[in-house]
């Protein structure tokens, strides 16, 4: 089956770490996405990669960083300067960059403890 | 700022009913696409519908279809015959400008589906 997988589904941080989410697509897609969602609000764009070897970034890129070695993943780091990391992480992919439909993986839930 | 608003937190219907979903957005763009996504309670985001703004057609997927009104910015949701599987967020959604494939979200809407 096609599709986006994120892995781990729920993942417990101590503070002062950093956390390495997965997101991986066998839907031959060019385009993936981060998004960050908080309780009550809408998405917000972390990073995104147009291209392999290529990656921008998004509304709140500080305290994350990614890399995009390959087609099919896109790895986000959160790392300790990020001041308030617990939320709902997903992850998206698009055929190219321009318009398309993005199609979301299930997310990972990151908290803090 | 471009943004997206959804001026409904809550709503409710009974099974089989109709219910619409609001939506109203800002850009300069003249061309740009509008979405509905589905968050369910297992949080995965499912794509709804889709609108160019181009088409004058209002788009209809199922028992979902949109109400677009270009000049007003305006893009609600209606859901007819409603079923206990539409209880979700409902998050309207933008790609509004830019060399990427920005989406701008609004808040959401839980709907409440009772029997």
């Amino acid at each position: 089956d096609g599709g986006i997988t994120q892995s781990p589904k729920y993942l417990f941080r101590k503070e002062g770490q950093n956390v390495t989410l997965s997101c991986e697509q066998n839907l031959n897609h060019d385009a993936m996405y981060w998004y960050r969602q908080d309780p009550g609000q809408g998405l917000r764009l972390i990073y995104y990669s147009q291209i392999v070897n290529d990656f921008q970034k998004g509304d709140i890129a500080e305290g994350y960083s990614v890399s995009r070695e390959k087609k099919e993943s896109f790895p986000l780091t959160v790392t300790s300067a990020q001041k308030n990391p617990t939320a709902f992480y997903l992850c998206a992919s698009s055929i190219r960059s321009n318009t398309d439909t993005q199609y979301f993986g299930p997310g990972t839930r990151l908290t803090v403890l | 700022a471009q943004t997206v608003t959804q001026s409904q937190p809550e709503m409710s219907v009974q099974e089989a009913e109709t219910v619409t979903l609001s939506c109203t957005y800002d850009t300069s763009e003249s061309n740009y696409y509008l979405f509905w996504y589905k968050q369910p309670p297992s949080r995965q985001m499912i794509l709804v519908i889709r609108q160019e703004a181009y088409k004058q057609q209002n788009a209809t997927e199922n028992r979902f279809s949109v109400n677009f009104q270009k000049a007003a910015k305006s893009f609600s949701l209606k859901i007819s015959d409603s079923q206990l599987g539409d209880t979700a967020m409902y998050f309207c959604a933008s790609h509004l400008s830019g060399g990427y494939n920005k989406l701008i979200f609004g808040a959401g809407t839980r709907l409440a589906v009772h029997p």
